[in-house]
């Protein structure tokens, strides 16, 4: 009930390419979902993030897709960069749960030039 | 760097020893969060403080003893610690708690031998 199952586990994709991370979850009592970058000896750093009141969201290069009913999401990013070579991890979380955020195992992305 | 500060980077140890992790926020942020992440996991929420106050603790075993002075500053205390203890221990800040963006450390990559 509280899993956020990601995958791919791995995504090799040319520059330029668009790599597509699929997250579903079962809880319906999330609300926020955020998208979470990580470089290798960083912590992760937060791209974007949805509510469940709007099915699509774009920041730049990077667009998140919200399907309710299918409790999905996803993480699209146009044009890839090797500079976008990082592990991606969704999470997801509820109103008052004191910021805890239940994250997905994470994608690790390369981007080939 | 994303304002949220940890010592030290690297540690080994033994599983008789006694240590300390320390996180320290520049943010004026008034939440706290340790994480464990570990390979092949979903990053685990261990503790989190609201306001210099314990507000969240997943089960985590009595070896890993959380302590939140003021705002500013986390540490994780450590003692009799196991092989499987072995991880990254991220430390991250937020606004306050639920849906705030939280910002995170590079981590402490712990070693228990």
């Amino acid at each position: 009930q509280q899993q956020v199952k990601q995958s791919p586990q791995s995504l090799i994709v040319q520059k330029g390419g668009i790599p597509i991370i699929n997250c579903a979850y079962e809880n319906t009592a999330f609300d926020y979902f955020p998208w979470y970058q990580q470089f290798p000896g960083k912590g992760p750093a937060l791209l974007i993030a949805i509510r469940p009141d709007v099915s699509e969201k774009k920041e730049g290069r990077f667009t998140i897709s919200f399907n309710k009913s299918a409790k999905q999401f996803s993480l699209h990013i146009m044009d890839s960069q090797p500079g976008d070579s990082a592990t991606y991890f969704c999470a997801a979380s509820t109103r008052g749960s004191q910021g805890n955020l239940i994250f997905g195992k994470g994608t690790k992305l390369s981007v080939k030039p | 760097e994303t304002g949220v500060t940890q010592t030290p980077r690297h540690l080994v140890m033994g599983m008789t020893n006694k240590k300390s992790l320390k996180c320290e926020q520049h943010l004026g942020h008034n939440a706290m969060y340790w994480y464990k992440q570990s390979a092949k996991k979903p990053l685990e929420l261990m503790f989190v403080y609201s306001l210099e106050e314990r507000v969240e603790n997943n089960s985590v075993p009595s070896r890993f003893s959380p302590e939140c002075p003021n705002s500013s500053h986390l540490f994780l205390h450590l003692h009799t610690l196991q092989p499987e203890d072995s991880a990254l221990y991220l430390c991250a800040s937020s606004q306050g708690t639920g849906y705030y963006e939280q910002y995170f450390g590079p981590g402490t990559r712990l070693t228990v031998t």
